[in-house]
């Protein structure tokens, strides 16, 4: 089966500009999840979605990073402004059973 | 909240060497305990699970025994390879809601 797609897989952008990812999840699976993976740590996670509606967001900074995933298959996420500290590789993944996900090979982003 | 922690620093070992990556946890319940690995310029990879206490998981020689009493999930291999080389990063999921918390992660680096 087809695994999680991403795109773009890099994007350099100058600080303040608006950028945005998208990700296309397995076939059927109803989980979705983006992470941010800064250089030397462990992803963290951003929002889940289950279908279409948002589970957590918790971690999601809302004054310049939103996500969407409408008719609950495909998902972007969207920075605006970006600043520095956004460079990092942004992961998609996604479940069906309760446990293990798949993860997307991610968009490496740099902000200059 | 839950966390998980991963031994310091880089791996460097020779090929055929035994190789141990040590991750301890703290969380509530009973978690799941994931160890996934990441290849130069690619997304992470689903290496092995386990779901309840005294369980192992394994998959491509590797193993890791989910040991309650001590909270941790170490990674073990008898003979690595230079393949073989690549960030091991260990994770749990709270029963109930599948996301999961990363450690660090350690870099590994086989030499012929």
């Amino acid at each position: 089966e087809a695994g999680v797609a991403q795109s773009p897989r890099y994007k350099i952008i100058e600080k303040r500009q608006s950028v945005a990812f998208w990700c296309n999840p397995i076939s059927g699976h109803a989980t979705l999840y983006w992470y941010q993976q800064i250089l030397g740590q462990g992803p963290k996670l951003l929002i889940q979605f289950q279908n279409n509606g948002v589970v957590d967001d918790s971690q999601l900074p809302k004054d310049r990073f939103s996500a969407e995933r409408l008719k609950g298959v495909d998902s972007t996420l969207k920075i605006q402004p970006a600043k520095l500290e956004d460079s990092a590789v942004y992961l998609c993944a996604s479940s069906l059973e309760a446990v293990g996900q798949y993860f997307g090979p991610g968009t490496r982003l740099t902000v200059t | 909240g839950n966390s998980v922690t991963q031994m310091e620093g880089p791996v460097t070992l020779s090929e055929e060497a035994f190789l141990t990556i040590n991750c301890t946890y703290t969380a509530t319940g009973y978690p799941s305990l994931f160890w996934y690995v990441q290849y130069p310029g690619e997304g992470l990879q689903l290496l092995l699970k386990a779901t309840k206490a005294d369980d192992k998981g394994s998959n491509k020689g590797f193993e890791a025994t989910y040991r309650k009493e001590t909270t941790s999930f170490h990674l073990e291999k008898g003979s690595v390879q230079v393949s073989d080389s690549a960030v091991y990063f260990c994770a749990l999921s709270q029963y109930g809601n599948n996301r999961l918390a990363f450690g660090k992660g350690n870099q590994v680096v086989v030499i012929p």
